[in-house]
């Protein structure tokens, strides 16, 4: 079954370096996520990315954030200068041809800023 | 602002006893509904998805209710086992990128 993949499961990073995490999407998905979750807390939009660019980004999302598809198949999310509160589990998505379907979610990079 | 929602953020129910999971959004808007399953150090887990022209969606052991009138969604597990104790999320979108309610956590009791 195809599946969602993400690397690394978890990274630790000092405050203030950049980070990239990675996702390699289901090949024929069109519509491209991530999502952040903080301890305990509720699943948390960040990023959407279609047709090579970003479609939407929600208020986390903000100029520390970046997005990559450099390469067709590797969907990257850049972190510029991190901060303790960027400490969370981080889940790449992808769906389809179309929003009103099922996202599918990789197991998440859990990132620890110390 | 408009927020997908949960009513309990804990549920515990006997070993083959059922479970309902609810969920309140308000997002008149929305016309399409999910729910996921998340398991200790994992990502979501698609269960059952319903659209707005429905009201009742059945599949393996799950069932999900939509009541437009109120806003509502429910998550029905029939003869709840173990291996169904995790949080579950409801999450709804329009065309939109997924937005999450804050889940409920469900413990089943051998």
């Amino acid at each position: 079954e195809p599946e969602v993949t993400q690397t690394p499961s978890h990274q630790v990073t000092q405050m203030g370096q950049e980070v990239i995490l990675r996702c390699v999407p289901i090949s024929n998905h069109l519509y491209f996520y991530w999502y952040r979750q903080i301890l305990g807390q509720k699943v948390e939009f960040l990023v959407s990315f279609y047709n090579n660019e970003i479609s939407e980004k929600s208020e986390i999302f903000d100029d520390q954030f970046s997005v990559e598809r450099p390469d067709g198949s590797n969907f990257t999310l850049k972190i510029r200068s991190t901060k303790l509160e960027d400490s969370a589990m981080y889940f790449c998505a992808s769906r389809g041809g179309t929003e009103n379907t099922e996202a599918f979610f990789g197991q998440g990079t859990r990132l620890t800023v110390v | 602002g408009e927020s997908v929602g949960l009513h309990l953020p804990t549920l515990s129910v006997q070993e083959g006893d059922n479970s309902i999971i609810n969920c309140a959004y308000s997002n008149s808007a929305s016309d399409y509904f999910i729910w996921y399953k998340q398991e200790s150090g994992k990502g979501p887990q698609f269960i059952i998805d319903i659209r707005s022209n429905m009201d009742k969606r059945q599949g393996q052991r799950v069932t999900v209710l939509l009541n437009k009138t109120v806003k509502h969604l429910s998550l029905q597990i029939a003869a709840t086992q173990p291996g169904d104790s995790a949080v579950y999320f409801c999450a709804e979108s329009r065309n939109t990128p997924l937005v999450f309610g804050k889940g409920t956590r469900l413990s089943v009791i051998a």
